[in-house]
């Protein structure tokens, strides 16, 4: 069946370092792939997200591109922030059908 | 703005009442809803897919007769936890899937907290 399996937080860095959170999928198809962001206390919004293979989503600084060789989708920032603390899920969608299998999400922490 | 809306974003009840979450989207029609539970520090898991006006489908596991969906708009779909107790006490969220004019994509709600005391 289809998977995400997303490294294991918390992930701690010091403001302006640079991020890398890993996701990897399991899926038939081509599925769409998905980044979303967990802040304190609040829903999901979605931070980026790519259809098909070798698409670069982007969004707020973070980037992930969409590597069906390696069947990977790892999130990256070049220099987080305090704001960026929060928890991170990578998401797939396969099929015609809008339902999302999530990663088990990583807790980012940014110190000052 | 909020796509999607959710009421009430946090509620307290008694051990062996029921209580019900709203899910609204606004400003556009959503076919398909979601609807999650997410316990402390852990992912959303998927508790049931809602569609306007049939039945909902229920994960493996999740009891439907417990956790009642109805889906009666295109703008609605409603979650009812009826005879809850503490261990159902957790994060819900609900997801539409419908045509925005950001786009075609999920759009989720800001999610409900319940205690169940």
């Amino acid at each position: 069946g289809n998977s995400v399996t997303q490294m294991e937080g918390p992930v701690t860095l010091s403001e302006e370092a640079f991020l890398t959170i890993n996701c990897t999928y399991t899926a038939t198809g081509y599925p769409s792939l998905f980044w979303y962001v967990q802040y304190p206390g609040e829903g999901l919004q979605l931070l980026l997200k790519a259809t098909k293979a070798d698409d670069k989503g982007s969004n707020k600084g973070f980037e992930a591109t969409y590597r069906k060789e390696t069947t990977s989708f790892h999130l990256e920032k070049g220099s987080v922030q305090v704001s960026d603390s929060a928890v991170y899920f990578c998401a797939l969608k396969s099929g015609g059908y809008n339902k999302l299998i999530f990663g088990a999400g990583t807790r980012l922490a940014v110190h000052p | 703005g909020a796509v999607v809306s959710q009421h009430p974003s946090r509620v307290i009840c008694k051990s062996g009442t029921s209580v019900k979450i709203e899910c609204r989207s606004l400003d556009f029609q959503a076919t398909t809803m979601f609807w999650y539970r997410q316990f402390p520090k852990q992912s959303l898991m998927l508790m049931a897919t809602s569609n306007e006006g049939s039945k909902a489908t229920y994960e493996q596991g999740v009891e439907k007769d417990k956790f009642l969906i109805n889906h009666a708009s295109l703008t609605l779909s409603t979650l009812t936890v009826t005879s809850a107790h503490p261990e159902d006490s957790s994060f819900y969220i609900c997801s539409a899937d419908g045509q925005h004019n950001s786009g075609n994509t999920i759009y989720f709600g800001e999610g409900s907290w319940l205690t169940v005391v």
